[in-house]
């Protein structure tokens, strides 16, 4: 069984530039959740996609955007990078939301 | 709104000494509460969840709903429980885990 895989596991962007971050979710779960986790502080709520429809959205705006693919994985987009986007982005899925298995993060950088 | 506070950021203690990890939530009916652990260099996983009334690591906590609060505790700290620690709940209307600042145990030897 394989845990949740996120890549890449670092990277710097300009600011204004536009980023794709990937998650690949564990074995058997279909439900994918995207948190923003900033120094210091808990990872905040992004949004969750189940059978590739996106299920709920936390408070972050439109230029955050999303995908889930049929083999459960997924994608999170950001566009007109901001420095304050700097963070660690983190990746977990689930089972129908139910026990959540995270991964490793993608430390994003924005200078 | 939903929210999880962790008034500690951080807490040192020494080999043996109990430990209290802190945790309040604003109040909304039943909530499911959990605890998860960071541990250096390591992924967030999660440790117990109130629901399963279970000791993991020899961590219990208890959901006090009069007090709004879902304590972490261990009666003897070991140097391998040095780690950051989140409280979280799950969302009443959705399945998202609304999560606390955290608090980094240090257990001295």
């Amino acid at each position: 069984e394989t845990g949740v895989t996120q890549s890449p596991t670092h990277l710097i962007k300009t600011r204004g530039q536009q980023v794709t971050l990937r998650c690949s979710s564990q074995s058997g779960h279909n439900t994918v959740s995207w948190y923003q986790q900033a120094l210091g502080q808990g990872p905040q709520f992004i949004f969750q996609y189940y059978r590739e429809e996106e299920n709920g959205r936390g408070n972050f705006p439109p230029r955050f955007s999303g995908l889930q693919f049929p083999n459960y994985s997924s994608e999170l987009n950001v566009n007109a990078l901001e420095l304050d986007d700097s963070a660690l982005y983190l990746c977990a899925s689930s089972l129908g939301g139910d026990g959540y298995t995270f991964g490793s993060g993608t430390r994003l950088t924005v200078v | 709104a939903q929210r999880v506070t962790q008034p500690e950021k951080l807490l040192s203690v020494f080999k043996g000494a109990p430990v209290e990890l802190k945790c309040n939530y604003s109040y909304s009916g039943s909530p499911e509460l959990f605890w998860y652990v960071q541990y250096s260099r390591q992924r967030l996983q999660l440790l117990l969840r109130h629901i399963s009334r279970e000791s993991i690591k020899g961590f219990t906590a208890d959901l006090n709903k009069g007090e709004t609060s879902f304590h972490l505790k261990k009666p003897f700290a070991q140097e391998e429980d040095s780690a950051m620690y989140y409280c979280a709940r799950r969302s009443y209307n959705t399945d998202k885990l609304i999560f606390g600042t955290g608090t980094r145990l240090q257990v001295f030897p």
